[in-house]
């Protein structure tokens, strides 16, 4: 059973860097595409992007000049970075397995705030 | 980007009732199509993946069908655990985008 837990702080303020980490257990962070997904406060999901073999990222276009994903292979965790957030940053973010072209698994969730 | 377009938004249903969620892709996507289910609080879970099939261990109320730019997700006979809300899905291109969601409530 594969199992994924987001850690970060809780709130952010404007115009600094989120920082989030996906530490994954009951699968090798080696294989499958590692996902980003937030959901606004008005609960529409946005995908963030993925990575994927031992490094390769896609992001979404809206993001992509203040986003970079990462792996930790030593201890079998992706993280997330967001620059130069703003109150439009304030989500919950999900990181998650996706395999064949499917979101199999998804983390709780962890809500992140933008605010001074 | 793809957009994907689910109607209805929101609908009120009782217990038994037959459901039916529609999603709309703004060009072909094959049946490249997932279907999650979203209770609050927690994170969407799988239900329909590749349009039609029906991941593990959902139960076989839930079915999906559609190709091209038009899906559907029915739920033959709601149960009191199905009230929550539902999203669609395209993963033929990305960036991966999602339907505004669809909330069942009674």
């Amino acid at each position: 059973q594969v199992h994924l837990q987001e850690s970060g702080p809780g709130l952010v303020t404007p115009s600094e860097t989120l920082s989030l980490t996906c530490a994954v257990s009951g699968a090798s962070i080696n294989s499958y595409y590692w996902s980003w997904i937030r959901q606004s406060p008005g609960g529409g999901l946005e995908w963030i992007g993925y990575i994927y073999s031992l490094g390769s990222t896609t992001y979404n276009p809206s993001l992509e000049s203040r986003v970079t994903l990462s792996l930790d292979t030593s201890k079998n965790q992706c993280s997330l970075r967001l620059t130069s957030v703003t109150a439009a940053d304030t989500a919950v973010y999900y990181c998650a397995r996706e395999s064949r072209f499917r979101l199999l698994d998804w983390g709780q969730g962890t809500l992140v705030t933008v605010s001074s | 980007d793809i957009q994907m377009t689910q109607s209805p938004s929101s609908l009120s249903a009782s217990a038994g009732d037959r459901v039916t969620i529609t999603c709309r892709a703004s060009e072909t996507i094959s049946t490249y199509l997932n279907w999650y289910q979203q209770t609050p609080g927690k994170a969407p879970r799988l239900l329909i993946h590749d349009a039609s099939s029906l991941h593990s261990g959902v139960p076989s109320r839930f079915s999906g069908r559609g190709s091209g730019t038009d899906f559907m997700l029915t739920i033959s006979t709601l149960q009191p655990e199905d009230f929550a809300t539902y999203y669609c899905q395209q993963s033929y291109k990305t960036p991966r985008t999602f339907g505004q969601g669809t909330k069942v409530d009674i």
